[in-house]
């Protein structure tokens, strides 16, 4: 079965700075497909970056990054430079084939910028 | 382009009331889903669509129904609210399976 985990509740990084949020994921499917979301305090959701797990580069979305890898079933959100716009929740989630492409999310990182 | 549309954006209602909470998108989306958020849970997903006429249960459907009868609509039922159908909900939809989701911007409800 689908699962996600999201092992960090709370983060701090200083401004400017790199942060890596944690993700790792369960599953029997050979394909299937990484996402990470943004939750800031306003509430909406906003799509980030997607990896296939077919994929052999590593996703890249200006300055996010997807550290994908495979055989250790993770695949971590890295956030360059970071701003302090970047503060928000961030939810990775997983999609695959089996049960008809739902997509299952983790249960979030909150990530705090410090200026 | 209004993308995905949620209405109410709030609503309270009574134990043992029903409602329908409306879902559509303009962008031709095949996939369609039903999350709630709940602090410290994530979104839980409640019932997901891949097309038009194909619906099917996510992690926490009890108390909830779906139908699509159209790529556009995704409405979602409240059979008879209790209080542990308190929560925030979010529609989503995506054009392909390798494609992110494009979320509404959520209904708070309440049931007292």
């Amino acid at each position: 079965a689908q699962k996600i985990t999201q092992t960090q509740p709370g983060m701090f990084v200083q401004e400017k700075e790199a942060v890596t949020l944690d993700c790792t994921y369960d599953t029997s499917d050979q394909s299937y497909g990484l996402f990470w979301y943004k939750q800031p305090s306003s509430g909406e959701m906003i799509f980030l970056i997607y990896q296939g797990s077919y994929d052999e580069q590593n996703a890249t979305e200006g300055r996010y990054s997807l550290n994908f890898q495979k055989a250790r079933k993770s695949a971590n959100l890295v956030i360059s430079a970071s701003q302090l716009g970047d503060s928000a929740m961030y939810f990775c989630a997983m999609r695959e084939p089996t049960g008809g492409f739902k997509t299952i999310f983790g249960a979030g990182t909150r990530l705090f910028v410090k200026a | 382009n209004a993308g995905v549309t949620q209405t109410p954006k709030f609503q309270v209602l009574k134990t043992g009331q029903s409602m329908t909470l409306q879902c559509a998108q303009d962008m031709n989306h095949e996939y369609m889903s039903w999350y709630r958020q709940d602090p410290g849970m994530g979104l839980r997903l409640i019932h997901y669509s891949v097309g038009a006429g194909i619906t099917d249960q996510g992690e926490v459907p009890n108390g909830y129904n779906v139908s699509r009868s159209t790529t556009e609509d995704f409405p979602l039922r409240l059979l008879s609210a209790a209080p542990s159908q308190t929560s925030v909900y979010f529609c989503a939809s995506s054009y392909l399976a390798s494609y992110g989701y494009t979320f509404g911007s959520g209904t708070r409800l309440t049931v007292v």
